[in-house]
């Protein structure tokens, strides 16, 4: 089971939108729509954003969304504001237990 | 609405065995379909999974642990924990128990920082 892979760091302004990807293999991502997103800022628990690839939890803002396509899957954040700068983690079932990506730092220019 | 806490020793010596205890309050662990689950970061980097149980005691562990990890559930205490065997330096790190429902972790606790040194 070897983590996920994710891009180090994304940036982007206040307003507009940032999309970050998450690959895996044909044994996690590929094979099941069980992917999830968590966002976690300094010092705190992580949190979850997405859900059974493209769900969201109650309370979760709808500018946050996310797609699968093949073995990769990707978190988008529209409108993008202060707040969202924190960690991101992508987690995929994968057989008998799971695996989380290598994380992406977020900064909001 | 269901809170999660863990403890245990924040200092455990290599070689050692790292216990710690999750208390669920708010509702039961035996409620609905969870599973109960170990997360691990160190410090400044990802995020690990360790492993779940599930209520029945059915359990299931991230391979590379495997041989050191033991996850168990106390339903009358309301509580689940961790137990690492042969600990080293490697295994410093916030140690997270999480809900694992919607096939994610939709409640964390806080998280308690474990060192191993001597």
């Amino acid at each position: 089971q070897s983590a996920l892979t994710q891009p180090a760091s994304v940036s982007g302004s206040p307003g507009q939108s940032i999309t970050i990807s998450c690959t895996g293999t044909s044994s996690d991502v590929g094979s099941y729509n069980l992917v999830s997103w968590y966002q976690q800022h300094p010092g705190k628990a992580p949190k979850l954003m997405i859900y059974e690839v493209s769900k969201r939890p109650s309370g979760v803002s709808n500018r946050f969304s996310g797609s699968k396509s093949g073995n990769t899957a990707s978190l988008t954040i529209s409108g993008l504001q202060a707040e969202d700068e924190a960690d991101y983690y992508c987690c995929s079932y994968a057989g008998s237990g799971y695996v989380f990506g290598t994380g992406t730092k977020v900064t909001v220019l | 609405q269901v809170q999660l806490q863990e403890s245990g020793p924040g200092l455990v010596k290599p070689s050692q065995t790292l216990s710690l205890t999750c208390t669920v309050s708010g509702g039961s662990i035996s409620s609905g379909s969870y599973y109960w689950s170990w997360i691990r970061q160190p410090a400044g980097k990802g995020l690990e999974w360790i492993g779940r149980i599930y209520t029945s005691g059915s359990t299931n562990y991230n391979p590379s642990l495997k041989s050191r990890v033991t996850i168990s559930v106390d339903t009358s205490k309301n509580q689940f924990s961790l137990k690492l065997s042969s600990v080293t330096a490697a295994d410093t790190a916030v140690y997270y128990c999480a809900r694992w429902g919607l096939q994610s972790a939709d409640v964390w606790g806080k998280g308690t920082t474990v060192t191993v040194s001597s």
